[in-house]
């Protein structure tokens, strides 16, 4: 089953933060963030793992709550290149593969 | 540089055509995936291969064929038996196939039937 992503289209201003969600129904092992520019290819952001741990880099992060089954990736001080669809592709149960939500439009305005 | 290819970028098919887009890897990744993305759509899973010679198929594999006979390539056809091809077709290839192997993309494929 698909993970669910929201919200589906946020719009911000250059210097906005924003955080998109991604939750799942079943027991999460791995969430795996992407950015996608239209037209092009996702690009990898960042894994978290069972476990509940943070991670980020520069001003992107992101945080997995293993009791609500979900990931939130937050993006500080937004520039214009963080423009884009985030998606979140998770690992969960006995599937080998990733399944994707459907992804979250970021547009950043000057 | 290592990386992921695909082509062609653009591809047009008449209805009732069967049509290949090729994908190759110099990663050494072991394996492989097709996905499809619709407009305001997520990726979902066509086919995924582990080792040469072997691939399982995903979600929606009906009307579409893979191979694998060689680690750094895994061609999709897409057949005239799949409905709706128009789509944005997307490889990736991963170390392996745990879930925390991170998967990583081409440039993708747009297919057109006209």
């Amino acid at each position: 089953q698909q993970p669910v992503q929201s919200p589906q289209a946020v719009i911000l201003r250059e210097g906005e933060d924003a955080v998109i969600n991604c939750s799942s129904s079943k027991a999460l092992y791995s969430v795996h963030w992407y950015r996608q520019k239209h037209g092009e290819a996702p690009v990898f952001l960042m894994i978290l793992l069972k476990g509940g741990e943070q991670k980020g880099h520069d001003k992107i992060s992101a945080s997995f709550n293993e009791k609500k089954q979900q990931s939130s990736l937050y993006l500080t001080a937004s520039q214009l290149s963080y423009s884009g669809t985030y998606f979140c592709g998770t690992g969960s149960g006995s599937a080998r593969q990733l399944t994707f939500g459907s992804g979250t439009q970021l547009t950043v305005l000057p | 540089d290592g990386g992921i290819t695909q082509s062609p970028k653009y591809l047009f098919r008449k209805e009732g055509q069967n049509v290949t887009l090729s994908c190759e890897q110099n990663l050494n990744h072991d394996a492989m995936y097709w996905y499809r993305q619709d407009p305001g759509q997520g990726l979902r899973l066509i086919y995924y291969s582990q080792i040469v010679n072997d691939f399982q198929k995903g979600d929606i594999a009906e009307g579409y064929s893979v191979s694998r006979e060689k680690k750094e390539s895994f061609p999709l056809t897409v057949t005239s038996a799949q409905k709706n091809p128009t789509a944005f077709y997307l490889c990736a290839s991963s170390m392996g196939l745990a879930r925390t192997d991170t998967q990583y993309f081409g440039p993708g494929t747009r297919l057109t039937v006209l």
